[in-house]
């Protein structure tokens, strides 16, 4: 079936201006994970959705980030006044919720501010 | 808080002998652990995990990784390197109650010597 799909692939966006990132995760998961990936670094947690609710949002950086799911499905990933500091891959995964399930990554958005 | 350190970001080897990547970690409770594998322009795949249970876990693609609670240490391993094995690895560790929500390590890039 049909895995995580990210869109779009790469965004180039200048200082200041606003982007959404958007997810759909595999049809069914209603565990939805936002992460963002540094150049040269591992993953970093971002926010968490169980359904429609952000369970978890621990992990934005700051104010100017914001995450919606509001049918328990599709997820957009929103960033205010972008900062070059923001360029990294934002990775979704999503997985069935239980408790060992593993988690399903797309390919990841490249986001660059320039 | 949780934590990841995987030593050596380049590991490099010669096609048919031993991979043996390291990653110890620390966490204040019984971690879950994983592996995951990155191709160029993919996104992660899991290759094996650790919940509770026999410490020796096997994955696929041969790869397999002893959880060593002594040595807070879950190495990667595989007896015999493919070419197609070239990739970036991830260690990461959650928590029990959220096995989505995972700190990585910074990755060791694998490559294989023909």
């Amino acid at each position: 079936g049909a895995g995580v799909s990210q869109t779009p692939s790469n965004k180039v966006t200048e200082k200041g201006k606003y982007v959404e990132l958007r997810c759909d995760p595999i049809s069914g998961h209603t565990a939805l994970y936002w992460y963002r990936q540094s150049l040269g670094q591992g993953p970093e947690f971002l926010i968490y959705f169980q359904g429609t609710g952000a369970a978890d949002d621990s992990g934005l950086p700051n104010d100017r980030f914001f995450a919606v799911r509001p049918e328990g499905s599709v997820s957009t990933l929103k960033i205010q006044r972008t900062e070059r500091g923001d360029s990294a891959v934002y990775l979704c995964a999503s997985s069935s919720g239980q408790q060992n399930s593993p988690l399903h990554f797309g390919n990841g958005t490249r986001l660059t501010v320039t | 808080a949780q934590s990841v350190t995987q030593l050596g970001s380049h590991v490099s080897v010669s096609e048919g002998a031993l991979v043996l990547l390291r990653c110890n970690y620390s966490s204040s409770v019984p971690p879950y652990l994983f592996w995951y594998v990155q191709y160029p322009n993919q996104g992660l795949q899991l290759l094996l995990k650790y919940t509770t249970g026999a410490t020796l876990v096997k994955g696929i693609n041969g790869f397999e990784a002893e959880f060593k609670k002594s040595e807070t240490s879950f190495h990667l391993t595989k007896p015999s390197a493919h070419m197609s094995d070239a990739a970036e690895y991830f260690c990461a560790v959650s928590e029990n109650t959220n096995a989505g929500k995972s700190t990585f390590g910074d990755g060791t890039t694998l490559t294989v010597k023909p």
